[in-house]
């Protein structure tokens, strides 16, 4: 069974503080993202990743960073979090080309940040 | 990527079948379209995709009439399982990323 795993499912953090959400693929997907899910504004792509080391901005890419050091992880970073970064984080992975496949989303992670 | 409208919500009855149309007015010759499903707390996951005319599988069938400028999810006979929010995508094979809206939340009432 194919799966995409989110390091938490819920994490409560301080304002300030350096937060490291991890995302793991099983399926050697080329294509990894993150997006995040609020209500009323559905999911806002934050960035992308098409290839090892290689990262394109989102359209929310402000307050955050990542890293994609293996194939199979793609972690997002918030250097320093604030309470406008409480959100529900998913990740996704997805073979290069995206129409005529399908994209495979994690279970999520509900971060608070207080 | 071509810009989709669906309505916000809509509700059924468990056992009836429900139609969910998505527009896409200036769908390109290349775009396909898409579906997801969404439960609460969970990812998005895919449902069917087509580029025309009819597609079915398990769970769906997917109705794109000739000029393409909008498309229809049909799920047949719902059940209370079935309450999620639908997502509508079009774009194309080259595209490698997903552009969400707002969905359509669909409630399935006993």
């Amino acid at each position: 069974d194919v799966k995409v795993t989110q390091s938490s499912r819920y994490l409560v953090k301080r304002t300030g503080e350096k937060v490291f959400l991890e995302c793991v693929q099983d399926m050697d997907h080329e294509n990894m993202f993150w997006y995040r899910q609020d209500p009323g504004l559905g999911l806002r792509l934050i960035y992308f990743s098409y290839d090892v080391k290689m990262k394109e901005k989102g359209d929310i890419p402000e307050g955050y960073s990542v890293s994609r050091e293996k194939k199979e992880r793609f972690s997002l970073i918030l250097e320093s979090a604030s309470t406008n970064q409480t959100s529900m984080y998913l990740c996704a992975s997805s073979p290069p080309h995206l129409m005529g496949a399908e994209a495979f989303f994690g279970q999520g992670t509900r971060l608070t940040v207080v | 990527l071509a810009k989709t409208t669906q309505p916000i919500s809509m509700d059924s009855y468990e056992g009836q079948e429900v139609n969910i149309t998505c527009s896409h007015n200036n769908i390109a010759t290349n775009d396909y379209i898409t579906w997801y499903q969404q439960f609460p707390s969970q990812g998005p996951r895919f449902i069917i995709q087509g580029y025309k005319t009819k597609v079915t599988n398990e769970v769906a069938s997917l109705f794109i009439p000739a000029d393409r400028k909008s498309s229809t999810l049909s799920l047949p006979r719902v059940s209370l399982s079935d309450t999620a929010v639908y997502y509508c995508l079009v774009g194309d094979r080259g595209y490698s990323t997903l552009t969400f809206g707002k969905g359509t939340m669909l409630l399935v009432s006993p």
